[in-house]
């Protein structure tokens, strides 16, 4: 069966950054999209990006801009996000997602909490 | 603010039908984006529940109905239970913004 898991959850300071991975099985990697999802405390969804697992190509939010990188290693299936110049407001529940646009995102990883505080 | 607007909440008797509306624009749906609805229970991830504007995932009750037209899209759930009472959010895509945008989300409330 599909499964994307994600790593555990992190604790960071105001400025660092933090590397969420998102392993994949049950399907052939490279025949879906990756897209990456936050969502803060109380709050709704956000998109952060998504990327191509044929090819590499990205597409990032343009609140995001500059702060994320989304990179993926078919060797393992995996993919991975990271977020730089943490900010309190960036404390949020980060999930990876398989799918694009186009058809909506139909397996969800469990969700990785990070929480940046000083 | 949400690119989509949806109802902060809605609320229905056990049986009854609701739905939930998500309002876009020209750059959005009304620019012919399909739509994809999520129901999202307490401190899980989300689920897909409609995919394309009105097609269900294997595994996904036909209460469950989506539509769409002109800049907007509803989401309707039939036959209410309580297992129903959740966060819902539409999806879509926005070519001003090149990128997806999700709706506010809309707490379903079974009474």
């Amino acid at each position: 069966q599909v499964q994307l898991v994600q790593s555990g959850a992190e604790v960071k300071k105001p400025g660092a950054s933090v590397k969420v991975s998102c392993k994949a099985s049950g399907y052939t990697f490279t025949t879906y999209d990756i897209s990456w999802v936050r969502q803060a405390p109380g709050q709704g969804l956000e998109w952060m990006g998504w990327i191509s697992s044929n090819n590499g190509k990205t597409n990032y939010g343009q609140n995001l801009q500059g702060r994320v990188t989304t990179t993926i290693d078919t060797s393992t299936s995996t993919a991975y996000m990271e977020l730089r110049s943490l900010r309190s407001d960036d404390t949020a529940v980060y999930y990876c997602a398989r799918g694009g646009y186009r058809y909506g995102y139909d397996y969800w990883g469990q969700g990785t909490l990070v929480t940046v505080s000083s | 603010q949400s690119v989509l607007t949806q109802p902060p909440s809605v609320s229905g008797a056990p049986g009854q039908r609701v739905t939930i509306s998500c309002t876009g624009s020209s750059s959005n749906i009304g620019a012919g984006y399909d739509v994809h609805w999520y129901q999202q229970l307490p401190g899980t991830a989300p689920k897909l529940l409609i995919y394309l504007n009105s097609n269900r995932p294997s595994g996904v009750p036909d209460r469950f109905s989506g539509s769409k037209s002109g800049t907007s899209a509803s989401l309707a759930i039939s036959g209410l239970q309580a297992e129903d009472e959740a966060d819902y959010y539409c999806q879509s895509y926005d070519s001003s913004l090149s990128g997806v945008v999700f709706g506010g989300g809309t707490k379903l409330t079974v009474l």
